[in-house]
């Protein structure tokens, strides 16, 4: 079985700081990786994901994460925050076979303030 | 791509009474999936579509809980007897082939 440990559960920043979000998984097999970000009373959107080859995939907005295969990491970087990146965080994992399904950490929310 | 729509968006019920959400996934999507989401956590997956058959149920899955996605296009989700462990919100995805999942805003499940 495949989880997700998301080891803190809210980062304060203020505007224009740089930003990480970690996150590690466990599987016995090959996964792919994903972050996913959620505004108040909405669905989850797809940030950036990690199926194959560079393990340095970005963002259109700036953010950026890495696939660490012996740290069994894929932390969430961004290099500047803005105010409106304030959400939930999710990063998630899903084998390449089978159904499919994605399994979730339990979400870190980010707090940009001015 | 009109996305994945939700509906309703809210619903308040007493404990007891059934409810149903529909799920209209992204056309041309063959995988549809149902997560649920306690506040403070992330979704948990509850069941599987592919096409019309349903492949995979979580043991979250009671039986009081059913879901179809007859011809293989919008999915119901149906809670029977509700009970108040059953506040969360509920999410629907759709995807095809091997790509990322689509997720819709949700619906929002309250019980008095």
């Amino acid at each position: 079985a495949q989880s997700v440990t998301q080891l803190d559960s809210q980062v304060p920043v203020f505007e224009e700081a740089p930003v990480e979000l970690r996150c590690n998984y466990s599987s016995s097999v090959s996964v792919y990786l994903f972050w996913y970000v959620q505004y108040p009373n909405q669905g989850l959107q797809l940030l950036l994901k990690y199926l194959s080859g560079s393990t340095l995939v970005e963002s259109i907005n700036g953010f950026e994460a890495e696939f660490n295969k012996s740290q069994t990491s894929f932390h969430l970087r961004k290099p500047s925050v803005h105010i409106s990146d304030t959400a939930e965080y999710f990063c998630a994992v899903r084998l390449n076979t089978g159904f499919q399904k994605l399994v979730f950490g339990t979400g870190t929310r980010l707090l940009v303030s001015p | 791509d009109t996305g994945v729509s939700q509906n309703p968006r809210h619903k308040i019920t007493k404990r007891g009474q059934n409810v149903t959400f529909r799920c209209d996934p992204i056309s041309e999507h063959n995988r549809l999936y149902w997560y649920r989401q306690t506040l403070g956590q992330g979704p948990e997956f509850l069941t599987y579509f592919q096409n019309e058959a349903q492949l995979e149920k979580s043991r979250l899955l009671s039986d009081r809980f059913s879901a179809e996605r007859p011809k293989g296009s919008f999915s119901t989700l149906e809670i029977q007897r509700t009970e108040q462990g059953d506040s969360a919100m509920y999410l629907c995805a759709s995807t095809r082939d091997n790509q990322p999942q689509h997720f819709g805003d949700g619906t929002r499940l309250s019980i008095l």
